[in-house]
This record gives C-alpha cells, sequence and structure tokens, in this order.
C-alpha cells in the first residue's frame, strides 16, 4: 500500500513570497489534515478535511494560508505572502474514516519550509 | 500556554536497558492519549495509545501507564534497542482534535 505523498520535499524561498505544497493521500482515505511543525514543537493542526469538505481550520491563518482539496483526494496548502515564522515542516496526514481515534493516522514525510 | 508538556528534550539510555518518557497535560477534557514516534526526515507514526478510562496499555515492549489524578502518562520501553533511537511525542485528544507535546528525543547507546 502506497503511504502519504508530499511534494516537494524541502523548499527555500525569501519572505513575501508564495509558495504551495501538495498531498496525495493514501487512497479510500476520506479524511485529510494539514500540520505545521516548528523546529522544537510538535505538530500542531492547521486544517481538516473531510472529503472535499473543511472540518475544521480554526488554526489556519487564513489571512495568508489557503487549502483546497477538490474532488476529496489530493489536498494543496498556499501560502502567500510568506513570513519568516512559517518556516517549518508541514505534514500532510490521512485516515480512513472519520479518524476520530487519531491511531491509523498516517503522516507524510513532510515538506520543509525555509523563509529567507 | 502548553497543555501537553514534555519535559525532557533527550533522554540517553544504554541497550537493553528500560527507557521511560514522561508527559503531562493540564486539560481535564483530554479523553484518549496516544505516542507518535518520529525518525528524521520522516514523518510521525503511531505507536501506542490509552483510553482514559484504563490506566496501563501493553504492546510488546511499550507500555503506557496514565495516572489521571496527577494528569501525568510515561511511556516505557524494554528492552531498549538501537531502533528506538527517535523522537517521541505524546498527544491528547479532545473534542478540538489532537494536541502535541514538543517531543523527547530518546538516544539509545550500544
Amino acid at each position: 500500500e502506497a503511504g502519504v505523498a508530499q511534494s516537494p520535499r524541502y523548499k527555500i524561498i525569501e519572505k513575501r513570497q508564495s509558495v504551495a505544497f501538495w498531498c496525495n493521500p493514501i487512497s479510500g482515505h476520506a479524511t485529510l489534515y494539514w500540520y505545521q511543525q516548528i523546529l522544537g514543537q510538535g505538530p500542531k493542526l492547521l486544517i481538516q478535511f473531510q472529503n472535499n469538505g473543511v472540518v475544521d481550520d480554526s488554526q489556519l491563518p487564513k489571512d495568508r494560508f489557503s487549502a483546497e482539496r477538490l474532488k476529496g483526494v489530493d489536498s494543496t496548502l498556499k501560502i502567500q505572502p510568506a513570513k519568516l515564522e512559517d518556516s517549518a515542516v508541514y505534514l500532510c496526514a490521512s485516515v480512513n474514516g472519520t479518524g476520530l481515534l487519531y491511531e491509523k493516522l498516517f503522516f507524510g514525510s513532510g515538506t520543509q519550509l525555509s523563509v529567507l | 500556554d502548553q497543555q501537553v508538556k514534555q519535559n525532557s528534550p533527550s533522554l540517553s539510555v544504554q541497550e537493553g536497558r528500560i527507557s521511560i518518557l514522561n508527559c503531562d497535560y493540564t486539560n481535564s477534557m483530554f479523553d484518549y492519549f496516544l505516542w507518535y514516534k518520529k525518525y528524521p526526515a520522516e514523518g510521525p507514526t503511531f505507536l501506542i495509545s490509552i483510553s482514559s478510562i484504563k490506566d496501563k496499555n501493553e504492546d510488546g515492549r511499550f507500555t503506557v501507564f496514565l495516572n489521571k489524578s496527577a494528569k501525568h502518562l510515561s511511556l516505557h520501553i524494554v528492552p531498549s534497542q538501537p531502533g528506538d533511537s527517535a523522537v517521541y511525542f505524546c498527544a491528547a485528544r479532545s473534542p478540538f482534535g489532537l494536541t502535541f507535546g514538543k517531543g523527547t528525543h530518546l538516544i539509545i547507546q550500544p
């Protein structure tokens, strides 16, 4: 079974530029999450999708961050414009069903973003 | 305000000995606790979990203990193996989702 795919693996941009991350979840997984992990911190939830609908985006800085999951499969996360404090690893995770137990959460390897 | 705290950024243990990783929480709404393991350049992977109605859960070499009155949980790894060297995250579930601690870097020395 293929895992959660993310790209790019690394990205370096200057502040005020825009950047986009892509995630392909495990086939058939209805629920998809984007997490932000700043160095030395634990992952923090940004947004949760159930199929192509947003379940929770309360912690997404909506003035600069946006995410979509068209057709309920792949998802993209965009930052525009980026700030220095956005430097982090962006993790995508997926789970079959509602994922309430969080045990069956499968994480991708993440995209490491450096904002200079 | 950190609701899930892992106060030891790193822990070094000899191979074959017991590793004990600790986690404290402050939110009484947490009803389920999980441990994730993370290798460099990989995403976290689920290790073991425990419901708030239990005080112990065991899976092979891994045991998680929960002390609700103290709002404390711990992960025991016995015996520790070189492949256990990784960052371990404690996470807690509430109606608002999953809250992670900052992680503890476990180093198993030969």
